[in-house]
This record gives structure tokens, sequence and C-alpha cells, in this order.
């Protein structure tokens, strides 16, 4: 069964600071993996996603992952936070990538001013 | 291309009542899965249909079904609510060629 582990549920960091946010991932096959974001009384946008064709995946708003698979690790990074980055971020797996996504349970980033 | 829209937005019911949610998928998407996002147990997969037929289902008692038209649209439907069926309900419309998933606003269901 796959299965996916957010590090730290809430992550706070200061305007134009590195954003980090860990991720780790649980699967029988070679995984296809995705960042979503969600800000506040909305759904899911999709940020990135990796489907074995690049370790190093980018995706919009200046973010972008690394699948590490002697890590088992996709974490999600920005160079430079903006206030506008304040949202709650999910990790998801899928075994092909048109099977259901397995989330993770999230990790809200606050940006201070 | 218009996103994925969810109508009701928000819905408030009373336990025991039944609830139908409706969602209509992206033009040419002609899959649509169903997630319930609550604080405790996070997303999780309620079901998918592909051309109007259910290919997968989530661990989820009966009291949740669901069902795909011609059209894509598809409807989710609760019955017998219970408090624990309170929860953001997430539409989420496939690209199968690319495997993206792009969701749809939610709708808020409180159940009193």
């Amino acid at each position: 069964a796959q299965s996916v582990t957010q590090l730290g549920s809430h992550v706070s960091v200061s305007e134009g600071a590195l954003v980090l946010l860990r991720c780790n991932y649980s699967s029988s096959v070679p995984p296809y993996l995705f960042w979503y974001v969600q800000y506040p009384n909305q759904g899911l946008q999709l940020l990135l996603k990796y489907t074995s064709a690049a370790t190093l995946v980018k995706g919009i708003n200046g973010f972008e992952a690394e699948f590490k698979k002697s890590e088992t690790s996709f974490h999600l990074t920005k160079p430079s936070a903006h206030m506008s980055d304040a949202a709650e971020y999910f990790c998801a797996v899928s075994d092909s990538g048109n099977t259901p996504l397995v989330f993770g349970k999230g990790t809200r980033l606050s940006v201070i001013a | 291309k218009a996103g994925v829209t969810q109508t009701p937005r928000y819905l408030i019911k009373t336990r025991g009542q039944q609830v139908t949610l409706s969602c209509s998928p992206i033009s040419g998407h002609r899959s649509v899965s169903w997630y319930q996002q609550t604080p405790g147990q996070g997303l999780q997969f309620l079901f998918e249909y592909f051309s109007e037929t259910q290919r997968n289902k989530g661990n989820f008692p009966g009291r949740f079904s669901g069902r795909q038209f011609s059209n894509s649209r598809s409807e989710m439907n609760v019955s017998t609510l219970e408090l624990g069926d309170s929860a953001l309900y997430l539409c989420a419309s496939r690209d199968r060629a690319i495997q993206e998933q792009y969701f749809g606003p939610g709708t808020r269901l409180t159940v009193t």
C-alpha cells in the first residue's frame, strides 16, 4: 500500500527565506508524486508532479521538488518565500498517475513579514 | 477552458437526511474523482468514475454513493447523514493523457 508522510504540520518562515516542505513516500512500484497547494476556502491547485522523466521538477510560482529514490523523498522547495505563499501544502502519491491519489496530512506554511 | 465546478458550495443538513452534490469536470475530461477532506482524517479518496463506470472505490460505507452521466458530470449522494460526514467534498477532473487531476473549489457540508 502506498503512503505519504509530511514532516511538520506547520512551518513558519520569514519573507525572503528558503521554503522547505518535507515529503516521504512509501510505494511498492515506481511512484507518481505530486504537490498541491490549498488556499483558504478553495480547492487544491497542482504545483508540480514527478513522473520519472527527471528527478528535479519545476512547478508554478517558483516551486521545485527533487525526487530522491534512495531516501524515498520528494521535498518541495522555493528559494525565497513571498507572503502570498502562505497556504496549506499537500504531497500525494499514486502508483500509475491514473489511480487514486493518496495524500499526506498536509503542511501549513506561514510567511512572516 | 473553464475549470471544475461544484454545486452547491455550502450546505447545511440535519442528521438522518440525505444530500446530493454535483460536479462538472473540465470539458473533454471523462474521469471524475471525489475526495473527502476533514481536519482529523485529511484528504481521503471516495470513488472515481470514468465513462459512466465506477473504476475505483475508497473505504467508505455504502451510505456514500455516486454516479456519472453521459456528459461526464458526476453526482455523489450521502444518505442517512451523520455528524461525522461534515467535511469539504472535493471533486477532481482527470486528464488521463498527462496523469494530472484538477480540483474544484469543493462543497462544504455541515451536518447538525
